[in-house]
């Protein structure tokens, strides 16, 4: 079966610090990946999604990027953090191929920025 | 692109009574609806979801309905209890059937 991995669970960093969230997927190829940010008691905003190697799309203009440089492993990263960053980071995965599937959320990375 | 209304924001039932969680969506093409499940602190779960070629579906105590015609869908939970209490998202494929769009979420606290 399938499973997707995220890390750190949470983290709390300075204004001004680095970024590197990761996600990987297992038990599927070729995966869609996801990138979605949750601000507290809100809704879910994706930030970014890829459709494979490479192939990285931004949903909202930010000081954030995301890499794909293995098939099932995406990356989220920040050069400088802001204030407005903090939030709940989510990556999901759906099935590749065949429209209109699922998407399966990890467990989240908590961000603070202090 | 797509547009997903949800509504309530907030919905208080006591045990035992029915929730109702309405989505409207403003992409005629858009073909699949899901609904998620989020628990405080939690990931996002799929409790169940609905194609465009059919109009209800129903597993155990949550069933789903779809009008295309009128772009609007809704979650249906019978005999709530307070494990059902957490916040509900709806969501709906944009056109290319990669990507969902999510409503506002609604937060269902059941009363015991």
């Amino acid at each position: 079966s399938q499973t997707i991995h995220q890390w750190p669970a949470t983290l709390v960093q300075p204004v001004g610090s680095p970024l590197s969230l990761e996600c990987t997927v297992e038990g599927t190829s070729n995966p869609n990946l996801y990138w979605y940010r949750q601000a507290a008691g809100r809704g879910l905003q994706l930030l970014f999604y890829s459709v494979g190697i490479g192939q990285i799309s931004s949903e909202v203009p930010q000081n954030l990027s995301a890499s794909r440089p293995q098939d099932r492993q995406f990356i989220l990263s920040s050069k400088k953090l802001l204030l407005s960053d903090s939030g709940f980071y989510l990556c999901a995965w759906s099935i590749t191929g065949t429209v209109n599937q699922p998407q399966h959320f990890g467990d989240g990375t908590r961000l603070s920025i202090l | 692109g797509e547009n997903v209304e949800q509504h309530p924001s907030t919905l208080s039932v006591q045990e035992g009574d029915s929730a109702v969680i309405k989505c409207t969506y403003s992409d005629s093409a858009s073909n699949y609806f899901p609904w998620y499940k989020q628990e405080l602190g939690k990931r996002p779960q799929l409790i169940i979801d609905i194609r465009s070629n059919v109009g209800e579906k129903k597993d155990q105590r949550i069933a789903v309905t779809l009008n295309k015609t009128a772009k609007h869908f809704s979650l249906h939970i019978t005999e709530t209890q307070p494990e059902d209490s957490a916040v509900y998202f709806c969501a709906a494929t944009e056109w290319t059937g990669n990507m969902l769009t999510f409503g506002g979420g609604t937060r269902l606290m059941v009363k015991p």
